[in-house]
């Protein structure tokens, strides 16, 4: 099975910090993907990356980045945090069948 | 702009009947469809897909797709209380993203 690993569960940062959201898949894939999801909005994609070095912006990418230097590790950046970004961050890959595994997730809030 | 829409919960069952949860899609080239779990506080988790009009069953689950009616469910058989969590919808279609529904909220009375 595909694992997908987020580096952090839980994490509190200060507004206007320099953020970094970390996340690795074992499984070669070539795409990636940043969600954040909040009540009664959903998952929103963020950004997406569909190879090394290589990424596209999602429905939401105002004040974030990527990086993505190696195949299996797909970095999301808030440049400078806000509250407004406060909000569970979910890492993707493809699974089978062109379904997502989804990482546990990255629960973030911003004081 | 690509839309999934499910039926608005929550969604209430007692123990042992069958939960039906309804998903519809914009996107007419939509090619595949999908069906995840979340428990609450937990990350989605896949547990059916669907290509091809009809049913697909697996255990208590079957998946429905009627792509005139741009159309997609689910229905879980002898609901059980560890079914209770949100179902969220998402299809694909000619790329490799998925666009999610907003989830339905299933609770399974015991």
């Amino acid at each position: 099975d595909v694992k997908v690993t987020q580096s952090s569960r839980y994490l509190v940062k200060r507004t206007g910090e320099k953020v970094f959201l970390e996340c690795v898949q074992d499984m070669d894939h070539e795409n990636m993907f940043w969600y954040r999801q909040d009540p009664g909005l959903g998952l929103r994609l963020i950004y997406f990356s569909y190879d090394v070095k290589m990424k596209e912006k999602g429905d939401i990418p105002e004040g974030y980045s990527v990086s993505r230097e190696k195949k299996e590790r797909f970095s999301l950046i808030l440049e400078s945090a806000s509250t407004n970004q406060t909000s569970m961050y979910l890492c993707a890959t493809h699974g089978t069948n062109y379904g997502y595994t989804f990482g546990s997730g990255t629960r973030l809030t911003v004081v | 702009q690509k839309e999934v829409e499910q039926n608005s919960g929550p969604l209430s069952v007692p123990e042992g009947a069958i939960a039906s949860l309804n998903c519809t899609y914009s996107d007419r080239g939509s090619q595949s469809f999908f069906w995840y779990r979340q428990y609450s506080g937990k990350s989605p988790e896949l547990i059916m897909f669907i290509y091809s009009n009809g049913d697909k069953e697996d255990g208590r689950f079957t998946a429905q797709l009627n792509k005139a009616s741009q159309y997609v469910s689910l229905l879980i058989r002898d609901s059980q209380p560890s079914d209770s969590a949100t179902y969220l919808c998402a299809v694909r279609g000619s790329n490799y993203k998925l666009t999610f529904g907003k989830g339905t909220l299933l609770t399974v009375n015991p």
